[in-house]
């Protein structure tokens, strides 16, 4: 059946090293989502992607966090370097094309844990 | 900031009454409402929209907008132990990413 599919789903690194997480949205969805979640925050939007193109990125501290979207199957977001407080989950979601923004699909969710 | 806001809870209910959570949002442009489920440990799973003033039935879940009031709720009839969960309030303006609320934690007890 049809599902946002994560990698990796856990992952434990020391401070200071690149993580990179990758996500392949549902066949057919062409928006894509990165969403942090914390106990202390929920989920907040790191970015936005419609089409493969960048909508809104402004949750994502850029001085070290990246999303792109090499082609329609594949999302990436990469932490370099990363820090003890980026440990979180990292959901991917995706959307259907002409569907409302808000009708999502999660992935399962990459859970990060920075030493 | 645009805020959704909701009780963290606990909200306890016992097996078979109505569980109801609450949900406000700041931005008047909002249009389109969500309830997401999260069980522990799982990811968010869509389970009502709602787009107009008024109650949206599906099966035991009904979803109440109140533009006016920017209030969102949840109506769980007939709660069983299996919808212990956290259930999510979101908001967003067409073509935007959802804004989600960080949660109600609802426990139903046998």
């Amino acid at each position: 059946d049809a599902r946002v599919t994560q990698t990796p789903r856990h992952k434990v690194t020391e401070m200071g090293q690149e993580v990179t997480m990758r996500c392949q949205p549902i066949l057919g969805h062409n928006t894509v989502f990165w969403y942090r979640q914390t106990m202390m925050q929920g989920l907040e939007l790191l970015a936005y992607f419609r089409n493969r193109a960048p909508l809104d990125d402004s949750g994502m501290p850029k001085d070290r966090f990246s999303a792109e979207m090499p082609d329609a199957t594949l999302a990436t977001l990469k932490i370099q370097p990363s820090e003890p407080r980026d440990s979180a989950v990292y959901f991917c979601a995706s959307g259907p094309r002409g569907g409302n923004t808000g009708e999502l699909f999660f992935g399962e969710g990459s859970r990060l844990t920075v030493l | 900031q645009k805020e959704v806001e909701q009780n963290s809870g606990p909200l306890s209910v016992p097996e078979g009454a109505i569980a109801s959570l609450n949900c406000t949002y700041s931005d008047r442009g909002s249009q389109s409402f969500f309830w997401y489920r999260q069980y522990s440990g799982k990811s968010p799973e869509l389970i009502m929209s709602i787009y107009s003033n008024g109650d949206k039935e599906d099966g035991r879940f009904t979803a109440q907008l109140n533009k006016a009031s920017q209030y969102v709720s949840l109506l769980i009839r007939d709660s069983q132990p299996s919808d212990s969960a956290t259930y999510l309030c979101a908001v967003n303006r067409p073509g935007y990413a959802l804004n989600f609320g960080k949660g109600t934690s609802l426990l139903v007890t046998p």
